[in-house]
């Protein structure tokens, strides 16, 4: 069964950078997903779809800040000068035949 | 630049019929390049796949709610819309749709590249 695990939460202090992942289930290593960011008391936004071979493409207006990278079945997504607005929730996506779409749990993101 | 609008009602009695529209703007809904979603977060809680569509029609649910949804298209007005049936409280969530971009033609699924800024819908008599 295909199940995306992300920790609840992470922090990081103001200018340096952080790193969140997205596990998927045993099985599903070569799973493409996408991140998505939520700041508090707005919509998803989507950031890049991320490859099993690390390769991603940016949605529009996404900074250079934002980047992904995989390994195995941990996918990654590094924001680098962390910002105040990178405060959020950070959800990982995926997608296949028999269940279409699937999120993960989230991450909450506290800039320190 | 592609921009969605949930609307409806933002109260709904329990047992009652939930129904959104989404209304989609900057591109066309009759794109062959993509496919439509809606997605609902309770409160404090994550997303949730509601279902999705094709502009054609075809529909693809969450098997979850599937004897509850109906999402269907109108082409001539650029919108899609979110029926659900037969709510209770577990229902009342903020209610998104969005923009679905499948990874590779031919396929109903891949992810959600634009979102709207969501509706909330409370489930209460």
């Amino acid at each position: 069964q295909l199940v995306l695990t992300q920790s609840p939460s992470a922090s990081a202090s103001l200018g340096a950078s952080v790193k969140l992942t997205c596990t998927l289930s045993s099985g599903h290593s070569s799973y493409a997903i996408a991140w998505h960011q939520q700041q508090p008391e707005k919509g998803p936004r989507y950031l890049m779809k991320l490859n099993s071979d690390g390769s991603h493409i940016k949605g529009d207006g996404i900074p250079e800040r934002f980047s992904g990278s995989s390994s195995g079945a941990e996918r990654y997504l590094t924001i680098s000068s962390l910002q105040s607005e990178d405060e959020a929730v950070y959800y990982c996506q995926t997608w296949g035949t028999g269940i279409h779409v699937l999120f993960g749990g989230g991450t909450k993101l506290t800039v320190l | 630049q592609l921009q969605l609008q949930e609307s409806g009602p933002g109260l709904v009695k329990p047992s009652e019929t939930l129904s959104l529209i989404c209304s989609v703007s900057g591109a066309s809904i009759t794109s062959s390049d993509y496919y439509w979603g809606w997605i609902r977060q309770p409160p404090g809680k994550g997303l949730e796949w509601i279902g999705s569509l094709y502009y054609s029609g075809s529909t693809y649910y969450n098997p979850s709610l599937k004897s509850r949804v109906t999402i269907s298209v109108d082409t001539s007005k650029n919108q899609f819309s979110l029926n659900l049936t037969s709510v209770t409280a577990a229902d009342t969530a903020l209610y998104y749709c969005a923009r679905l971009k499948p990874p590779t033609r031919g396929v109903s699924w891949g992810y959600f590249d634009y979102w709207g800024q969501g509706t909330l819908v409370t489930v209460s008599s």
